[in-house]
């Protein structure tokens, strides 16, 4: 399974937007990219998610770099409630191999009021 | 609303004991999962079903087993094969076969060791 590399942790402040960074070199072209986050105790939730154009949605945007070896995931104006921690994961079709997401450990943001 | 509901939300499990973990579904999804948290780590994957009677292992299926008699339900059972099963475990669904569609899930049971 392709894997992804994401920095173990990032702050911000409060209000400010956010770019948390995700590398994926050795995607294939049927990978979409997923982004989830985390908070305490809690399960995952989706946040957005794209395969090769930029993706807008109420709750973040998700910009895909044109060789699609990287994107980044925009938090516009971060809010305490931002505070988790953010899982970029690619999701294989099924028909081309196991249907489940790979999990690595993720982005901790902070955010700081 | 329609959600996936876990239950219960601490477990504790003596010994030699096998206990399992709830997961009903409202979502109409085909797929459902089970992932194992360990703390500071990310989610691997227990087992997964498509379809109704039908299952498949994951990735760290060992002391662990599965049924998906009814669409709804895909409960997970911890055995005493499992020597380390203290862990946050999570419940998933999808729609089956459509990599661009999201994993939902549940809030998750926490299994410790008495």
């Amino acid at each position: 399974d392709a894997k992804t590399t994401q920095p173990n942790s990032m702050e911000s402040n409060e209000e400010e937007p956010v770019h948390l960074p995700c590398n994926h070199s050795t995607i294939s072209g049927t990978d979409y990219i997923h982004w989830y986050r985390q908070l305490p105790s809690q399960g995952p939730e989706y946040v957005i998610h794209g395969l090769t154009s930029n993706v807008n949605n109420r709750m973040a945007s998700l910009a895909i770099a044109e060789d699609r070896k990287s994107s980044t995931l925009i938090l516009h104006r971060a809010t305490l409630r931002d505070a988790a921690v953010y899982y970029c994961i690619l999701r294989r079709d099924s028909n081309f191999g196991n249907e489940k997401l790979t999990f690595g450990t993720g982005t901790r943001l902070t955010i700081i009021p | 609303d329609g959600g996936i509901t876990q239950s219960p939300k601490y477990l504790f499990r003596k010994e030699g004991q096998n206990v399992t973990l709830s997961c009903e579904q409202n979502l109409n999804h085909d797929a459902m999962y089970w992932y194992r948290q360990d703390p500071g780590q990310g989610l691997r994957l227990i087992y997964y079903s498509q379809i109704v009677n039908d299952f498949q292992k994951g990735d760290i299926a060992e002391g662990y087993s599965v049924s998906r008699e009814k669409k709804e339900s895909f409960p997970l059972t911890v055995t005493s094969a499992q020597k380390n099963p203290t862990a946050f475990y999570l419940c998933a669904s999808s729609i089956w076969g459509y990599s661009n569609q999201p994993q939902h899930f549940g809030d998750g049971t926490r299994l410790s060791i008495l």
